[in-house]
């Protein structure tokens, strides 16, 4: 299976815990997205990546929130000092670059994040 | 401004009955436009799309038409099964150099035996 895959699948943490999740996109998609989806609501964009760059971060990604993506392939999100207000379920997609798809996404499984 | 606009649901059908589940956009231009489904505790899977004015998207027996004169993309399916109860959820790229997902709220399908 090439498809984008995410790590953990679920993450529990205690408030004031910092935790990591990892992405793994399509393998010739030089785009990759973060975004955070709440329960009844539609996901919202976080943040992307062309190749290593991150080239834009929404306005809910606080100070505590950074993302990488050293070369250009895999991608990590981490978030500091968790609050409950963080629960949420975290979704990665990736895309090529170049629009001939009509900019579709493709989607990871998510990682829910459950802050306690 | 850039939205997407779901009718929202629950949507609770006999198996075998007609689906419609109504969105609409406001745009820029003619962007784009998906139907993206999600099944419980997955992510969203690309379920069809349209790239331009009056093109149809299908898939798995679904059907969505780009309308322009309407800025409406609604999901249609003639006979619901079971397996379809999932969230449905409408979405267009922003038409900058992000091509970020705006999504609706998402309308979630109930199918009943």
């Amino acid at each position: 299976d090439t498809g984008v895959s995410q790590d953990p699948r679920h993450k529990i943490t205690k408030r004031g815990q910092n935790v990591t999740f990892r992405c793994d996109p399509i393998s010739e998609h030089n785009r990759l997205y973060w975004y955070r989806q709440t329960l009844g609501q539609g996901p919202e964009f976080l943040t992307y990546f062309q190749n290593e760059a991150q080239l834009e971060k929404s306005r809910l990604l606080s100070d505590r929130f950074s993302a990488e993506r050293p070369k250009g392939s895999f991608s990590t999100l981490e978030i500091q000092r968790t609050e409950q207000g963080d629960s949420a379920m975290y979704l990665c997609a990736s895309s090529p670059s170049g629009g001939a798809g009509g900019y579709e996404q493709y989607f990871g499984p998510g990682t829910r994040l459950t802050v306690t | 401004g850039n939205s997407v606009t779901q009718m929202e649901g629950p949507v609770t059908l006999s198996e075998e009955a007609f689906l419609t589940i109504n969105c609409t956009y406001t745009a820029t231009g003619y962007p784009s436009l998906f139907w993206y489904v999600q099944y419980p505790g997955e992510g969203l899977q690309l379920l069809l799309k349209a790239t331009k004015a009056d093109d149809k998207g299908s898939n798995k027996g679904f059907e969505a038409t780009y309308r322009k004169e309407t800025t409406s993309f609604h999901l249609e399916k003639g006979s619901v099964q079971v397996s379809d109860s999932a969230v449905y959820f409408c979405a267009r790229p922003q038409m900058d150099s992000s091509y970020k997902l705006i999504f609706g709220s998402g309308t979630r399908l109930l199918v009943r035996p």
